[in-house]
């Protein structure tokens, strides 16, 4: 049972448009939402995060907004660069960062 | 930002053979390390948590004495596959934190490709 579900494998996306992940969680004790970025060959590294108490979280370029009934999250990437291109994982976890449950990820790739 | 070093990148070993993989914190105290699995296109699963000086907890469905993880200091965690067959092939990738950091990210190491011939 895959209780985070990132249901677009890959995206493409116009160098300095909009990019937009979305993710989708069944669980609901989950109550802190994490965006990883990897590229190949490297470790995840944190990029964005959310509590359950909040529905926005704006980081520079990237906004994660929450929405707590439809149990979804997206992740906005505005304005996409090269260097955005990745594999991005949606994560959830209960009570902090201990065992954080994993989307499958989805590939972006921004085009110059 | 904090790193974690892991160790080896990738490894090829021969079946029934036992291989090590250590994951190292370098700047931080890292008093539980979390180690999970990826086969490919599936997403990271969690195997097992380990604190620092106690045994580690296991996944359902993930075996103990084959997966053998130590986590004897605040900067070094290891797995060990035990009798490593074919169907373990996979890649296997540690991160630490932080105790009573609410909220605070993981940091992962950048992962072992191990290959079971």
């Amino acid at each position: 049972d895959q209780q985070v579900k990132q249901n677009s494998p890959s995206l493409s996306v116009q160098e300095g448009r909009i990019s937009i992940l979305n993710c989708d969680y069944t669980n609901s004790m989950f109550d802190y939402f994490l965006w990883y970025k990897k590229y190949p060959a490297e470790g995840p590294t944190f990029l964005i995060s959310i509590s359950s108490i909040k529905d926005k979280n704006e980081d520079g370029r990237f906004t994660v907004f929450l929405n707590k009934s439809a149990k979804h999250l997206s992740l906005h990437i505005v304005p996409s660069q090269p260097g955005d291109s990745a594999v991005y994982f949606c994560a959830a976890s209960t009570g902090g960062y201990q065992k954080v449950t994993f989307g499958i990820g989805t590939k972006l790739q921004v085009i110059p | 930002g904090a790193v974690v070093s892991q160790h080896p990148s990738w490894v090829i070993c021969k079946s029934g053979t036992s291989v090590k993989i250590e994951c190292r914190s370098l700047d931080f105290q890292a008093t539980t390390m979390f180690w999970y699995r990826q086969f490919p296109k599936q997403s990271l699963m969690l195997m097992a948590t380990s604190n620092e000086g106690s045994k580690a907890t296991y996944e359902q469905g993930v075996e103990k004495d084959k997966f053998l993880i130590n986590h004897a200091s605040l900067t070094l965690s290891t797995l060990t596959v035990t009798s490593a067959h074919p169907e373990d092939s996979s890649f296997y990738i540690c991160s630490g934190g932080m105790r009573g950091s609410w909220g605070s990210p993981l940091h992962f190491g950048n992962g072992t490709r191990l290959t079971v011939t």
